[in-house]
């Protein structure tokens, strides 16, 4: 368990609100990550983070934004939620080569 | 698009039997990684295999290698009920600078053992 912990872990919201979701961890590492997970098409990266203030974007990054103001947290923020967007969310972060995943947020967007 | 892709998507097999999933990838990479997930949770860390090495096992997990075919293979020997869980590889790519850790995910095998 490497301290990682979502919220919510589960979200109901209509097309066009603003979301934002939370991964927090506990240990200090640099790098921090937010996938997506659908059926068929795996974990897909969304955007990742190397220190605060340092983000860049993964595969799947339209429609998303992240910030990281501390070490700790790592937000994720879908500007202006689309039904596409209905996923589970997964939070990771990195150490040894290994990454470390938080239990997810599932998010329905109607 | 997946770097990885997986083979087969689905595997059904009873207890104490071998369970072999296949995955592909297509870029060079400097490690290569299978995780496991049980249904409704997050991923779970199995094993790492570098670039440069052929096989590696950890417990009842054995893991190959072989970049010239860009080809890795997850073996679980005396498989039981409780290794009931979708399996997914991951790759490192050693193309293009810093990766700073991004892993690339397969669609999964589900694995399925009876008891």
């Amino acid at each position: 368990d490497a301290g990682i912990t979502q919220s919510p872990r589960h979200k109901v919201t209509e097309t066009g609100t603003p979301v934002t979701l939370r991964c927090h961890q506990t240990e200090n590492h640099r790098y921090m990550y937010w996938y997506r997970q659908d059926p068929g098409h795996g974990l897909r990266l969304i955007h990742y983070s190397y220190g605060v203030k340092d983000t860049d974007k993964g595969e799947v990054s339209d429609g998303y934004s992240v910030s990281r103001s501390k070490t700790e947290d790592f937000l994720l923020t879908l500007e202006s939620a689309t039904s596409s967007q209905t996923s589970v969310y997964f939070c990771a972060i990195s150490a040894q080569n290994e990454q470390f995943f938080g239990p997810g947020t599932r998010l329905t967007v109607l | 698009s997946q770097q990885g892709e997986e083979d087969p998507q689905a595997l059904s097999i009873q207890e104490g039997e071998n369970a072999t999933m296949n995955c592909s990838y297509k870029t060079s990479i400097n490690n290569l990684q299978w995780y496991r997930q049980n249904s409704g949770r997050g991923l779970v860390h199995l094993i790492l295999i570098r670039s440069n090495e052929r096989e590696k096992h950890s417990g009842r997990l054995r893991v190959t290698l072989d970049t010239s075919k860009k080809s890795s293979s997850l073996l679980i020997t005396a498989s039981r009920a409780a290794d009931t869980a979708s399996y997914f590889c991951a790759t490192v790519s050693n193309a293009g600078g810093t990766s700073y850790g991004k892993l690339t995910f397969g669609q999964g095998t589900i694995l399925t053992v009876h008891p």
